[in-house]
């Protein structure tokens, strides 16, 4: 079974700090997706990156980073000088690979970042 | 390009009430997802539909839930009747289809529904 772990249920920073949101997934497959999704208050949640198991390459856009280690089964997403804008639910999520890639959320991070 | 819409965005009824959400996905996505999302909680999947066809509905509770998506296009989630814990907010998303991109699903804003 698919798991995934969001330990950080809330975290408060002030403008320009960085955070870390952190990523903990369990599962049986050798090949599964990673994705991260923010939800603003506005409720839809809209996609903002997918890895996939074999590429454990970090990436970067803009002021967001993420940071994919298969050994401890962590995918770390990282805000560089953070925003009010910023401010939103993120939700780590899984899929298998094969088949129809069920995707499982995790119970997400509420970020707030204070002007 | 419009986004996925849903309506109603809130809804408010007495248990025991039946209830319907609709949802009009991104024109071509041929997949479309039903979720639901309990407070504090990610989505949790209810039920795919490939085109007209539902592939996966073991996470929807048939005995009071039931969706259709009769010409391939939109789709109507209904509850009857609705119970205490039906409150949610119950997000729609679509994709190309379900195999690629991988997990690339563009959410609608959902319909926020509480149960009195």
């Amino acid at each position: 079974a698919q798991k995934v772990t969001q330990a950080q249920t809330e975290i408060s920073v002030v403008e320009k700090e960085d955070v870390t949101l952190d990523c903990v997934y369990e599962t049986r497959d050798t090949t599964y997706y990673l994705f991260w999704y923010k939800q603003p208050p506005s409720g839809e949640l809209v996609f903002l990156i997918r890895r996939n198991s074999f590429d454990e390459q970090n990436e970067i856009s803009g002021r967001y980073s993420w940071n994919f280690q298969k050994s401890t089964s962590s995918f770390n997403f990282t805000i560089t000088a953070s925003q009010v804008v910023d401010s939103a639910v993120y939700f780590c999520a899984l899929s298998e690979a094969e088949g129809y890639q069920k995707v499982t959320f995790g119970t997400g991070t509420k970020l707030q970042v204070i002007p | 390009e419009a986004g996925v819409v849903q309506s109603p965005r809130y809804k408010i009824i007495e248990k025991k009430q039946p209830v319907a959400f609709w949802c009009n996905p991104i024109s071509g996505h041929n997949t479309l997802y039903w979720y639901r999302q309990n407070l504090g909680q990610g989505p949790e999947l209810l039920i795919r539909y490939e085109n007209e066809e539902a592939v996966d509905d073991s996470q929807l509770p048939k005995d009071r839930f039931s969706a259709e998506r009769l010409k391939g296009v939109d789709s109507t989630l209904k509850i009857q009747p609705a119970e205490l814990g039906d409150s949610a907010v119950y997000l729609c998303a679509s994709s190309l289809w379900a195999g690629t991109p991988r997990g690339e699903q563009y959410f609608g804003p959902g319909t926020r529904l509480t149960v009195t």
